[in-house]
């Protein structure tokens, strides 16, 4: 149980177009959802965290105009990538809480975006 | 703020050599702490964690981990590491508020034959 997707698990796209990336919960309701970017050989860094019907929470110097989320209902969180330059490309990790239950995130197995 | 520290940027083991990752947080009210492993390209898979109680807390693929409240460390330990185990491991604590989490800079580990 508590297994989180991604989706696309790696995407390629021209500078200055939109990108979207999907995270699942598929066996559980996560009420909260959490957006990390990984840099190579780096840890991860919280972007935002996503919660269910209301607006997401961005972490500071996290652009929220640039990196919009949407957390349309308790399995379902997208963050977009509006406008994308080189700079934007990283390695995207989302996670979910269990809603009701531990305090544990489980994490989607990422996704890689290459802004050319 | 609360923070992360695990102070082996790399580490090399022989396989079957005992193994011992370090990591200390910064103080605060009583911690919940994670260890998880990244293999490249991928997503974190959790070992274990510690939220109360027993101090030494066992998690999958042979790994444990000792709480040291005196010592503000969370440090992970395997008898005889496979080289399967050659990984990115990053320690986390669980900020106040019981929601975001703070990683460390993580620790590479290689496997040597």
């Amino acid at each position: 149980g508590a297994v989180v997707s991604q989706h696309p698990s790696w995407v390629i796209c021209k500078s200055g177009t939109s990108v979207k990336i999907e995270c699942r919960s598929l066996d559980f309701q996560a009420t909260t959802m959490f957006w990390y970017r990984q840099f190579p050989k780096q840890s991860l860094m919280l972007m935002a965290t996503s919660n269910e019907g209301s607006k997401a929470t961005y972490e500071q110097g996290v652009e929220k105009d640039k990196f919009l989320i949407n957390h349309a209902s308790l399995t379902l969180s997208t963050l977009t990538v509006t406008s994308a330059h080189p700079e934007d490309s990283s390695f995207y990790i989302c996670s979910a809480l269990l809603a009701g239950g531990p305090r544990e995130q489980f994490f989607g197995p990422g996704t890689r975006l290459t802004v050319l | 703020a609360q923070s992360v520290t695990q102070p082996d940027i790399h580490i090399t083991v022989s396989e079957g050599a005992s193994l011992e990752l370090r990591c200390n947080y910064s103080y605060g009210a009583t911690p919940y702490l994670f260890w998880y492993v990244q293999s490249p390209g991928q997503g974190l898979q959790l070992l274990l964690k510690y939220f109360s109680g027993d101090t030494l807390v066992q998690g999958i693929k042979g790994f444990e981990a000792e709480f040291k409240r005196s010592q503000s460390s969370f440090n992970l330990r395997k008898p005889s590491v496979h080289w399967s185990d050659a990984a990115e491991y990053f320690c986390a604590r669980m900020n106040s508020g019981y929601s975001t989490l703070t990683f460390g800079k993580g620790t590479m580990l290689l496997v040597s034959p």
